[in-house]
């Protein structure tokens, strides 16, 4: 199995550009999630699903959409990118919600110029 | 509001000593309590997560960690330190009921040998 797979691995974008980070689990899990990783601040929700179809904010989505149309995949799209949006963004799985542990992917870094 | 603090950006010890990385909560109800581990250019890897039940909780790779609700803390434990040990850690945790996460801001691990 290939767990969580998280493409591309590295991105530049420019301001007002947008994009979609993809995210792809092959464990059946019904709860995937979005993160952002930040120095200094450790991991920060963005989007979660539940199952597919069923999406809800954490706590910084603004300027991220998610939408969940498979089991498999939990796309996270930036519409208009901006430079604070420059961060690591890290995917996660788990069969449940938590406190299920999560299985998360090798992350995407992300460049906004 | 739930929050899980770790207080320690950086810990170092030396090979073959114990280890302990800190962390302490504040959430609302019952905590559901965890710790992963992240390698570099890497996702976070799942060690140990508390629930309920015994306070001393084991883990991957020889860690564990100890419960302790006087002190509204989560400390991450290994008797002998490996140099493969080092990495960033983080502690995370969530109230009952809810399907969020909240992580800390990470401790790096240095183990020198």
């Amino acid at each position: 199995n290939a767990g969580v797979t998280q493409t591309p691995k590295f991105q530049v974008l420019k301001t007002g550009q947008s994009m979609t980070l993809q995210c792809a689990q092959d464990m059946n899990h019904e709860y995937m999630s979005w993160y952002r990783q930040d120095p200094g601040m450790g991991l920060r929700l963005i989007h979660y699903s539940v199952g597919a179809g069923i999406t809800d904010q954490g706590e910084v989505p603004n300027g991220y959409n998610v939408s969940r149309s498979t089991t498999e995949d939990f796309p996270l799209r930036l519409l208009s990118a901006a430079p604070s949006q420059t961060s690591v963004y890290f995917c996660a799985s788990s069969f449940e919600p938590p406190p299920s542990p999560q299985h998360f992917g090798d992350g995407t870094r992300l460049s906004i110029l | 509001a739930q929050s899980v603090a770790q207080p320690e950006d950086q810990v170092n010890v030396a090979e073959g000593n114990p280890l302990t990385v800190k962390c302490t909560y504040s959430v609302s109800g019952n905590p559901y309590l965890f710790w992963y581990v992240q390698y570099p250019n890497r996702g976070l890897q799942f060690l140990l997560k508390y629930i309920t039940g015994d306070n001393l909780v084991k883990g991957s790779y020889g860690f564990e960690a100890e419960f302790n609700k006087s002190q509204t803390s989560f400390h991450l434990k290994k008797p002998s330190a490996l140099v493969s040990d080092s990495a960033l850690y983080f502690c995370a945790g969530i109230s009952g009921g809810y399907q969020k996460v909240t992580f800390g801001i990470g401790t790096k691990l240095q183990v020198i040998p």
